[in-house]
């Protein structure tokens, strides 16, 4: 079985400042890493995956992320904040060659980008 | 760019009603889920469709609950006869022959009164 742990439940940070969202995962299979945003009162939209390839993965809106095997993690990082970053971030993972299987997310953390 | 659509937005319902939950995924899409968010939770996993029938579900999807492609663009999941507990954001993914990203719609939050 997989889990995921968000170890920050809430972010808070001035614009323009740098911000890492940290994510763990345990699985015993490999797996595909991915992390959703949720801005206010919308759905989940994808910011970007790791599926194999570069471990720093790029993602839309300027956020990164990198995966680290032997850590376990797949940290989200923006150099530069804007309000409108203000959402809450979820970290997932699906087994690999699981075509149709479901993705265990996060509990989430809510990044609040304050002026 | 394509979306998945799902309607209503929101939904308010009494306990024991059945309420329909409606999406259109993606077009060229083969696999489609839905998913469920209790207010303050995480998001769960619910059901799993590929080829007209259910791949994977969770222990949360039980006989109250059920899914169907009714035509080729629709994607629906059924509660029989609602719950308060079953009150939360709906979420309805796709994803295309790869199967290895979903791409989600924006939600239907359900109320049961």
């Amino acid at each position: 079985a997989q889990s995921v742990t968000q170890l920050d439940s809430q972010v808070p940070v001035f614009e323009e400042a740098p911000v890492e969202l940290r994510c763990n995962y345990s699985s015993s299979v490999s797996v595909y890493l991915f992390w959703y945003v949720q801005y206010p009162n919308q759905g989940l939209q994808l910011l970007l995956k790791y599926l194999s390839g570069s471990t720093l993965v790029k993602g839309i809106n300027g956020f990164e992320a990198e995966f680290n095997k032997s850590q376990t993690s797949f940290h989200l990082r923006k150099p530069s904040v804007h309000i409108s970053d203000t959402a809450e971030y979820f970290c997932a993972v699906i087994r690999i060659y699981n075509q149709g299987g479901k993705l265990i997310f996060g509990q989430g953390t809510e990044l609040s980008v304050k002026p | 760019e394509p979306e998945v659509t799902q309607t209503p937005s929101h939904q308010v319902t009494q306990m024991g009603q059945e309420v329909i939950l409606r999406c259109v995924p993606i077009s060229n899409h083969l696999y489609f889920y839905w998913y469920r968010q209790i207010l303050g939770q995480k998001v769960e996993f619910l059901v799993s469709f590929y080829n007209n029938e259910i791949s994977e579900k969770s222990e949360i999807f039980d006989d109250q609950f059920s899914v169907e492609r009714p035509d080729g663009s629709n994607f629906t999941l059924k509660i029989r006869s609602t719950k308060l507990e079953d009150s939360a954001m709906y979420f309805c993914a796709s994803s295309d022959t790869s199967g290895d990203t979903q791409y989600f719609g924006p939600g239907t939050r359900l109320t049961v009164l």
